[in-house]
């Protein structure tokens, strides 16, 4: 398998509503990536998990909360958000440290829409 | 600081001619790895070649082709014979630091007519 699975596709939510989006991958990769890209926009680093913990979190609001249950699984709790929140959200998950194979492999993202 | 620049935001070209995307980086570390990701409409980002920065070898894989040149902090890719289904976004993109975080180019649109 080597894939990065993101469920669900597409999310249309309301201001009010909890959502929560999951990211999966059984590579074996132990760094996990949340990224958030607007319309003709790059990507934009949201939060970094290396080996289950936080490492990075780029001063994200706290309506966005990253949570990482295990190796392979990855969430993005969402809660209260704005309409300016609507975006592709993306997933990304990475080998780490090995010079001849490092990469990174993104999911194929959640189109998020806020009404 | 960490910066990539994609001065080019739109090209458009003909079906089957060449076409080269420009990047540029900056970046402090002596230890770093240079992407090119295509994004197509359907949002996924696919992965198509990397580079570290101790490797300056080019690299040919059918009809793309890249020029890593240190001296000059770039990472051009071309693509020779430019096809339809070769419209997407490109991005440049350099990975550093311990967590080893992507900074991506602004990307550039890249529109082959038939």
């Amino acid at each position: 398998d080597t894939e990065v699975t993101q469920t669900p596709k597409h999310l249309v939510m309301g201001m009010t509503n909890k959502k929560s989006l999951k990211c999966e991958q059984h590579m074996g990769h132990r760094a996990m990536y949340w990224y958030k890209q607007k319309a003709k926009k790059p990507p934009e680093l949201m939060f970094v998990y290396s080996y289950e913990k936080l490492s990075i979190n780029e001063s994200v609001p706290s309506r966005f909360s990253p949570e990482c249950p295990n190796s392979s699984l990855l969430n993005l709790h969402l809660h209260a958000l704005q309409p300016e929140d609507s975006a592709l959200y993306l997933c990304a998950s990475s080998q780490g440290s090995d010079r001849a194979n490092y990469g990174y492999t993104f999911g194929s993202g959640t189109r998020l829409t806020v009404v | 600081a960490q910066k990539v620049t994609q001065a080019q935001t739109e090209i458009s070209v003909v079906e089957k001619e060449d076409v080269t995307l420009d990047c540029v980086y900056e970046t402090r570390d002596t230890t770093y790895y240079l992407f090119w990701y295509k994004q197509p409409p359907s949002g996924e980002l696919v992965f198509l070649i990397r580079r570290n920065s101790f490797d300056e070898q080019n690299e040919i894989s059918g009809r793309y082709s890249w020029n890593f040149q240190k001296s000059t902090s770039s990472f051009n890719f071309t693509i020779t014979a430019s096809q339809v289904v070769d419209s997407a976004v490109y991005f440049c993109v350099l990975s550093y630091g311990s967590a080893r975080q992507l900074t991506f180019g602004s990307g550039t649109q890249l529109t082959v007519l038939p």
